[in-house]
């Protein structure tokens, strides 16, 4: 069975401060991909990220980082100097390869206080 | 613009009524999804469709349907056999499995 969990149901920061949700998966594939979605306020999911289970050096783009360790099955998200416009729902997701059963985790919500 | 329109934003029905909630994309994708999300409880999968004329159940179709006839076009309906309607819907489409899905803003539904 595949499951997602976002253990982090909402958390609240000031500015600048920098922030890391977590994610955690159960799959007994061995290929995978693991996604990364920000949800604003105004409701449409906006891709971040995907990672192939076989990749997994760590990922950088702008304030954003992941980290993805297989062997602990994690793949944390870490905002660096948040800013109030990161304030979204974000959500980990797990997927099979060339499967269109794609599993979401429960969402963090965060929230960046100026 | 190239994207994903769902309408309408807000939905209010009546108990035993159906309704039907649409998704139109204009992406040329094959593949279109519907999800249905509750409050701690992330995304779930309605239904889903690979090509025209197909789709397959996911996850919660018990009272839902769905039909396929164009590809820019996967529209949802709510039957009253649905017990607990009230969520927020989320349509989606993808171009190639396992990339990045592009999502419409939703529809809220209310059964009042």
């Amino acid at each position: 069975a595949q499951k997602v969990t976002q253990a982090q149901t909402e958390i609240s920061v000031v500015e600048k401060e920098d922030v890391t949700l977590d994610c955690v998966y159960e799959t007994r594939d061995t290929t995978y991909y693991l996604f990364w979605y920000k949800q604003p306020p105004s409701g449409e999911l906006v891709f971040l990220i995907r990672r192939n289970s076989f990749d997994e050096q760590n990922e950088i783009s702008g304030r954003y980082s992941w980290n993805f360790q297989k062997s602990t099955s994690s793949f944390n998200f870490t905002i660096t100097a948040s800013q109030v416009v990161d304030s979204a729902v974000y959500f980990c997701a797990l997927s099979r390869i060339n499967n269109n059963d794609m599993r979401f985790g429960a969402g963090t919500r965060l929230t960046v206080k100026p | 613009d190239g994207g994903i329109t769902q309408s309408p934003k807000y939905l209010f029905r009546k108990e035993g009524q159906n309704v039907t909630l649409s998704c139109e994309q204009n992406l040329n994708h094959d593949a279109m999804y519907w999800y249905r999300q509750d409050p701690g409880q992330g995304l779930r999968l309605i239904y889903y469709s690979q090509i025209v004329n197909d789709f397959q159940k996911g996850d919660i179709a018990e009272g839902y349907s769905v039909s396929r006839e164009k590809k820019e076009s996967f529209p949802l309906t709510v039957t009253s056999a649905q017990k607990n309607p009230t969520a927020f819907y989320l349509c989606a489409s993808e171009g190639q499995m396992n990339t990045e899905a592009f999502f419409g803003q939703g529809t809220r539904l209310t059964v009042v």
